[in-house]
């Protein structure tokens, strides 16, 4: 089956201007989160769908950083307007499972896009 | 809360010798812990996957992980390092009793193999 994907793989912007980074997941997977990895640390959390609605956007920086998933399955988060310290890489994950008292939370992780604000 | 603690940011073996990536936990639930790996310039790959199982988890390239309880510990093993080894590697937690579910990642262990 096919991955996860997004596109663009990389972007250069300056600062104070806006991006947007798009996510297709994996057939069938209702939900969806998005992550940004700055270097040299562990990816973390920015917000987590499932199917349309939002279940988790307590990590997000909701003054700069919007996302959404309309129809529940193609997501684009975008970030208007960047900051230096936006500079990471954004994963998009997608997992087939969802509600509590389920014994996997296996999510698949797209290639990410790297992302550099100067 | 859920967070993971890795003991070392980087771990260099010799090839041929064993590999141990040490790894820590907490969580308010019952947790789902897993391995993932990261390549330069690559995705991210499960390597291996606890959920309540039994506690000795095997995974790909022979990998194998233990999940002891008692000292809220789940450590990464390989007998014998190859080159292709050389890696990022994250230990993860997911707490299954919440609809939360996402992954609290630890902060990564760089593996560097020699030759």
């Amino acid at each position: 089956e096919a991955g996860v994907a997004q596109s663009p793989r990389y972007k250069i912007i300056e600062k104070r201007q806006s991006v947007a980074f798009w996510c297709n997941p994996i057939s069938g997977h209702a939900t969806l989160y998005w992550y940004q990895q700055i270097l040299g640390q562990g990816p973390k959390l920015l917000i987590q769908f499932q199917n349309n609605g939002v279940v988790d956007d307590s990590q997000l920086p909701k003054d700069r950083f919007s996302a959404e998933r309309l129809k529940g399955v193609d997501s684009t988060l975008k970030i208007q307007p960047a900051k230096l310290e936006d500079s990471a890489v954004y994963l998009c994950a997608s997992s087939p499972r969802r509600g509590p008292g389920l014994e996997n939370n296996e999510q698949f992780f797209g290639p990410g896009t790297r992302l550099t604000v100067l | 809360a859920q967070s993971v603690t890795q003991l070392d940011s980087h771990v260099s073996v010799s090839e041929g010798t064993p590999v141990l990536l040490r790894c820590n936990y907490s969580s308010s639930y019952s947790p789902s812990l897993f391995w993932y790996v990261q390549h330069p310039n690559k995705g991210l790959q499960l390597l291996l996957k606890y959920t309540s199982a039994a506690t000795l988890v095997k995974g790909i390239n022979g990998f194998e992980a233990e999940f002891k309880k008692s000292e809220t510990s789940f450590h990464l093993t390989k007998p014998s390092a190859h080159m292709s080894d050389a890696a990022e590697y994250f230990c993860v937690v997911s707490d299954r009793d919440t609809g939360r579910r996402a992954l609290t990642f630890g902060s990564g262990t760089r593996l560097q193999v020699q030759p």
